[in-house]
């Protein structure tokens, strides 16, 4: 069965820094991009970038380029995204989930439970 | 915002015909496929159509999609009290290069 689960909930202080995770499980984690989507409190769905976390290829929305690092660690299975520093405005919950498809065909078929993430003084 | 948008809400009786609207252009919609997701209140994102029309195992046969030009529409036929959920189309935006999700629906069963 294919699973991702993600780390738990954060909260945290403007400027600091933070990593979440999103394990993958029940198939060959490294032939599959990991893709990470926010969703704002009250708001929709923004894709952040993907990953392929067989040769850590990244790509990034212009809109979160500079902002969050997206890498993997293949040899367990994990992806991560990562702020340097966080602020007010990163209050969200954050989902992995996996590609299935071509670029102009893709999907995402399999989704993390979320973690949510907190920023405030 | 979003550059493909959909209507904030949309409602029926249980029973009723359902039929969600999803607006883009021609760098995304328009030229790329089309994918369907429900969101329940408090969970993850789950996949209910894609490639504008395809069901995966398991999503009853009363969701339908289709696609035209750079517009795609969800159909939920008899509805039901579980398909209260937020839904949202997305494509992939050549210009943007860049995956776009709608800017979302909430259905409503009165």
């Amino acid at each position: 069965e294919v699973q991702l689960v993600q780390s738990g909930a954060e909260v945290k202080k403007p400027g600091e820094s933070l990593k979440i995770s999103c394990k993958g499980s029940g198939y060959s984690f490294t032939n599959y991009w990991i893709g990470w989507v926010r969703q704002m409190p009250g708001k929709g769905l923004e894709w952040m970038g993907i990953i392929y976390p067989g040769d850590s290829d990244t790509r990034y929305s212009p809109s979160f380029q500079g902002q969050v690092t997206i890498s993997a660690d293949k040899s367990i299975s994990t992806a991560y995204l990562q702020w340097s520093s966080l602020k007010a405005s990163d209050t969200a919950m954050y989902y992995c989930a996996r590609r299935f498809g071509v670029v102009t065909g893709y999907y995402f078929d399999y989704w993390g439970q979320g973690t949510l993430v907190t920023v405030s003084s | 915002q979003s550059v493909v948008t959909q209507p904030p809400s949309a409602s029926g009786t249980p029973g009723q015909r359902v039929t969600i609207s999803c607006s883009g252009s021609s760098s995304n919609i328009g030229s790329n496929t089309v994918n369907w997701y429900q969101q329940l209140p408090g969970t993850a994102p789950k996949l209910l159509i894609y490639s504008n029309n395809q069901r995966p195992s398991g999503v009853p046969d009363r969701f339908s999609g289709s696609k035209s030009g750079t517009s795609a529409s969800l159909a939920i036929s008899g509805l039901q009290s579980e398909d209260e959920a937020d839904h949202y189309c997305a494509a992939w935006d050549d210009s943007l290069n860049g995956y776009v999700f709608g800017t979302g629906t909430k259905v409503t069963v009165l």
